[in-house]
This record gives C-alpha cells, structure tokens and sequence, in this order.
C-alpha cells in the first residue's frame, strides 16, 4: 500500500503571500491531520478532517485553514504568511480517528522569507 | 494542560544500549506511542503502550508505568542507523489530539 505522500516537498515564498499544500492518505484512511513541527515547539497539532468536515482544531489563528475532498485528499493553507510560519508541515492520516496510529507523509518544509 | 518531558539529546555508542525518558501530565490517558524521525523524514510509528510493563519489538523495547506518569524506550544492540530523532506521544481522553514531546536526538558514535 502506498503510503501518506504530500506536495510540494520545499517551498519558499516571502511575508504576505499564501500557501496550499497538499496531503494524499493512504488508501482507506478517511482521518487526516495536519501537524507544525518547530525546532522550538517540537510537534503541533493544526487540525483533523473527516468526511470532508473538520472535526477537531488545535490553537492556531484562523490563518491557518484547510479541508478535505471526498476521496479523503486534504489541502491546508496559510494566507498572509509570517516568518514564524517557516516550519515543517506534516500530514497524518489514519483509519477512522486521530487517536489512532498516525502515518506520517514526508513533510512540506516552508521557508517565509 | 498537557506537559511532556524527554531529554532533547542523547549520545550513545555503537553496539550499546540507550534508555532515552519520557515523564507526562495529560488530560487523562489512553496510551502512549513512540515514533522515530530520521532527519529530514517523517516519524514512523515504533511501539504503542497502554497497559503497564514492557513491550519487546526485537531490538525496541517500550515501557509504561500509568501510576508513574512514565515511559520509556529502550534500543538495544545500538547501530549507527538509529541516528534519529525519538518523539513521545500520548493519547489524552476522549476524541483528542496525541500530544507530543519535542523528541529525543539521539547520536550514536563509532
């Protein structure tokens, strides 16, 4: 089975613009998250689709917002970007619930210049 | 809140055995995993504990004690390999987020 794969891998962009950033899960899981990952904050959690419906959100500003299609592919975006958004963004998915086993895809690591 | 702990570097040799910590304070508790980031990669799930003892996974070893507010990973037979990053992360109650810890850098050195 293929696993969680996400596009782009790099990105660069500079303050104010935005961003999309795209998740694919693995086949059958219907549970995707989205996570930041800081050399400062370690992990965070952004927020979790399912059944195209956000169902759980972390504390980020409402910058940050993302959603899911019906064959579970998820997109996340940033508007306005600021220099603290340069981190690693991680996508999860898992069968049915983010308490579950989470598979990670590789990351979208974004540089905001 | 929700508070995790584990050391943010380890170093350890070649062929030998590393502990690395984990102490947490959640919102209730349904479990604790461990992942492995390899530098640049995504974590890969390694172990899962909920009940308290060991669970062995051939030269992985996780232990939990739920009354303790501890786990531990124990790699054994060390190989340059398992250069990575190690994240703790617990299952809270209810239908929440896991809650991770910053992660353990572990080197290991010829």
């Amino acid at each position: 089975k293929a696993g969680v794969t996400q596009t782009p891998r790099y990105l660069i962009k500079t303050r104010g613009q935005q961003v999309t950033l795209s998740c694919s899960p693995i086949s059958g899981h219907r549970s995707v998250s989205w996570y930041q990952q800081t050399p400062g904050q370690g992990l965070q959690f952004l927020f979790e689709y399912f059944s195209e419906t956000q169902r759980n959100k972390g504390n980020f500003p409402g910058r940050f917002s993302g959603r899911q299609f019906s064959n579970s592919r998820s997109e996340m975006n940033v508007s306005t970007l600021e220099l603290g958004d340069s981190a690693l963004y991680l996508c999860a998915s898992s069968l049915r619930n983010l308490q579950e086993t989470q598979y990670f895809g590789p990351g979208t690591r974004l540089l905001v210049l | 809140g929700q508070n995790i702990d584990q050391p943010t570097e380890m170093t350890a040799t070649e062929g030998a055995i590393v502990q690395i910590n984990c102490t947490y304070q959640t919102s209730g508790f349904n479990g604790l995993f461990w992942y492995q980031q390899h530098a640049g990669e995504a974590p890969t799930f390694l172990s899962y504990n909920v009940l308290d003892g060991l669970e062995e996974k051939g030269r992985f070893s996780s232990f939990l004690s739920r009354s303790k507010g501890y786990s531990y990973l124990l790699l054994k037979e060390l190989q340059m390999k398992d250069s990575a990053s190690y994240l703790c992360a617990v299952r809270p109650s209810g239908n929440t987020p896991l809650v991770f810890g910053k992660g353990t850098r572990l080197s290991v050195i010829a």
